[in-house]
């Protein structure tokens, strides 16, 4: 059974500081992963999506990969309030092509 | 471009009904795939279309079926609902690649009562 797996939450976070947020993943083959950001009553929303091991940036957002470890993790940076929600991490595994979530982080950032 | 849009957005069936769904792709995209969102069990995969053929399929019962027509638009079904049948059903999309981001619509709520 291929696995992502993410810490429940809730994390809570000062405003303005960085709220780290991760992802583990079961299936050695999987070559890309995404971070999808859901509010509450709302449908998820792309954030980000990585396909090499390393960094990511875009504003306030960055993904790391690191295939080795089967590890994922999404940083923020200057946290808002607005940041407030649930993080979906999200892995394509080529030989089924089917993108499996994980059940989601809890942020919440503190005023 | 239009992003993915759901319809109905809201639903209140009775246990034994069935109900269909309805979700339009992003242009060009043919690719769609129907989750299912419930507290407990988060995303759960139900399938996935492409070019009007089922190409993936979640561990779902029968009773959950769908379909994709010629324009990418598609349809999921569900017969003989029952109360844990209550949950947010998200449809969304994505390009050829299996590398492709995915997109979602907006969801439908649908309530079993």
């Amino acid at each position: 059974q291929k696995e992502v797996e993410q810490n429940s939450g809730p994390l809570s976070v000062p405003e303005g500081a960085i709220a780290s947020l991760n992802c583990t993943y079961s299936d050695r083959g999987s070559q890309s992963f995404f971070w999808y950001r859901q509010y509450s009553g709302k449908s998820p929303e792309l954030i980000m999506s990585i396909y090499s091991n390393g960094d990511k940036e875009d504003g306030r957002f960055t993904a790391q990969l690191n295939k080795a470890s089967q590890y994922v993790s999404l940083l923020i940076r200057d946290s808002q309030p607005s940041d407030s929600a649930t993080y979906l991490c999200a892995v394509n595994i080529v030989g089924d092509d089917k993108i499996i979530f994980g059940k989601g982080t809890r942020l919440h950032i503190l005023p | 471009k239009a992003g993915v849009t759901q319809t109905p957005r809201y639903l209140i069936k009775t246990r034994g009904q069935q109900v269909t769904l309805s979700c339009s792709p992003i242009s060009g995209h043919r690719s769609v795939s129907w989750y299912q969102q419930t507290p407990g069990q988060g995303l759960q995969f139900l399938f996935e279309y492409f070019s009007e053929t089922q190409r993936n399929k979640g561990n779902f019962p029968g009773r959950f079926s769908g379909r994709q027509f010629s324009n990418s638009r598609s349809e999921m079904n569900v017969s003989t609902l029952e109360l844990g049948d209550s949950a947010l059903y998200l449809c969304a999309s994505r390009g050829d690649r299996g590398a492709e981001e995915q997109y979602f619509g907006p969801g439908t709520r649908l309530t079993v009562t």
